[in-house]
């Protein structure tokens, strides 16, 4: 039984360039969340998806990030335009239902994100 | 705005005794709190968790005990190994339409000496 998996583990890239972030959920899991995680910090909510719905993204920057979780494939995390800034590790977590605040996030293994 | 913050950045402790993490909230409206466990170059692990209907919560040799009074929670950890050796963060969810969100502290350094 897999867990959360996430790809690239790493990823290196230019100023200006494009991140894109995967995110396949555990088995039987419909929500995904993803986090973020700045050097000396603790994680900071991005934003909460279920199948082709952004439920709750009130931690996504302005600009230049978006994320979706269309009806087949994995989660993806969009940076455009990364900047320096931007270098910190993504998390991924799955849950299999959300109801009365009872349900565990499980993440996965992260990617760090290195903008040079 | 920091809502859950673990004010203490390390903790060192001698193998086989207690390891205590403590945890503070001021948003009186969560009504779930999570105990993970992070090593260095991977995602963090689920440990323990607690409703806000609860004051105790015990799984083998962690414990997690919610003061809602106070707005304190906190880990216990007995008999302490090298292995615990870890991040640990707490988080705190929300209820209503919030929903899913975590909000985390900035996470204790555990070093269990043998």
């Amino acid at each position: 039984n897999a867990g959360v998996m996430q790809n690239p583990r790493h990823l290196v890239r230019r100023r200006g360039q494009e991140a894109r972030l995967r995110c396949s959920p555990m088995k039987g899991h419909s929500h995904v969340y993803w986090y973020r995680q700045l050097p000396e910090e603790g994680l900071k909510f991005m934003v909460y998806l279920q199948k082709e719905n952004i439920i709750d993204e009130s931690g996504m920057p302005k600009e230049r990030f978006s994320a979706e979780f269309p009806k087949e494939g994995p989660s993806i995390l969009r940076i455009q335009q990364v900047v320096r800034g931007d270098s910190a590790a993504y998390f991924c977590a799955s849950s299999p239902s959300v109801g009365q605040g009872t349900d565990t996030q499980y993440f996965g293994p992260g990617t760090r994100l290195t903008v040079l | 705005d920091q809502q859950v913050k673990q004010n203490s950045p390390s903790l060192s402790v001698q193998e086989g005794r207690i390891s205590i993490l403590n945890c503070d909230y001021t948003n009186s409206m969560f009504d779930y709190f999570l105990w993970y466990k992070k090593y260095p170059a991977e995602g963090p692990t689920f440990l323990i968790s607690i409703s806000s209907i609860k004051d105790k919560n015990e799984d083998g040799r962690f414990t997690v005990f919610l003061n809602k009074s106070a707005k304190h929670l906190s880990l216990h950890i007995v008999p302490s190994q090298p292995g615990d050796s870890a991040v640990y963060f707490c988080a705190a969810s929300l209820g209503g339409t919030s929903y899913g969100k975590l909000t985390f502290g900035q996470g204790t350094i555990l070093t269990v000496h043998p």
